[in-house]
């Protein structure tokens, strides 16, 4: 299986930051690239496609970048209701896998 | 707009076998476009993914469940299926179905059900 690792594992930081969280597969996954935020007690939600398609009805506010085995995800400006976990997740190869998560906490 | 919306027991005993159905509503269930996938979270950690099922039939399961894991369809009735058979307590999640586009990826999520394997 491809492993997806993750990283920051937890952050914290203002309203008004700029915020990345980086995904680094263990083998290249070409643009195979999702990411999804969920919420407690919620279900994921995508956000990211393809490595950098915005998905319809998400803030311009999150992009995403990088190809092959290093991807990001960045929070241009963070807002409270961003607070939440982050998964990226490759659909490259089965099976299918997600990394362990982000969680992002305003301070 | 497409809605799913698992539904089964919340307990199952071990050794039994886990039965999950997804409902879908509000969208074309034969478009070639569309995977349709299980995936879980166990409690307080990742996500898992367990399979997919194309409107063909053909399937893809997790080398780690396949032994144990059927999935289906039935397009007449918008549902698609998931058994898991000889459950441990290692396999209480929170079990999701979702759509996947063949582009898009997982673009549409039930809310989720929480199977706890337990006596």
């Amino acid at each position: 299986d491809i492993q997806m690792t993750q990283s920051p594992s937890t952050l914290s930081a203002s309203v008004g930051d700029r915020v990345t969280i980086t995904c680094r597969a263990s083998q290249t996954v070409s643009n195979w690239l999702a990411w999804f935020q969920q919420k407690p007690g919620k279900s994921p939600k995508l956000l990211i496609y393809k490595a950098s398609g915005l998905e319809s009805g998400v803030p311009s506010r999150f992009s995403g970048s990088g190809s092959g085995t290093d991807f990001t995800l960045t929070i241009s400006s963070l807002q409270p209701d961003d607070s939440a976990t982050y998964y990226c997740q490759q659909q490259s190869f089965y099976p299918w896998t997600f990394g362990q998560g982000t969680k992002v906490e305003i301070k | 707009q497409v809605q799913l919306q698992e539904s089964g027991p919340g307990l199952v005993k071990p050794s039994q076998t886990l039965s999950l159905a997804c409902t879908v509503s509000g969208g074309s269930f034969s478009r070639g476009d569309y995977y349709w996938t299980w995936i879980r979270q166990h409690p307080g950690k990742t996500l898992e993914w367990i399979g997919n099922i194309f409107y063909s039939g053909a399937t893809y399961r997790n080398p780690s469940l396949k032994s144990r894991l059927t999935i289906s369809l039935d397009a007449s009735k918008g549902q698609f299926f998931m058994k898991l058979s000889s459950v441990t307590a290692a396999d209480t999640a929170v079990y999701y179905c979702a759509r996947d586009h063949r582009v898009n990826g997982t673009t549409h999520w039930g809310q989720g059900t929480l199977v706890t394997v337990s006596s």
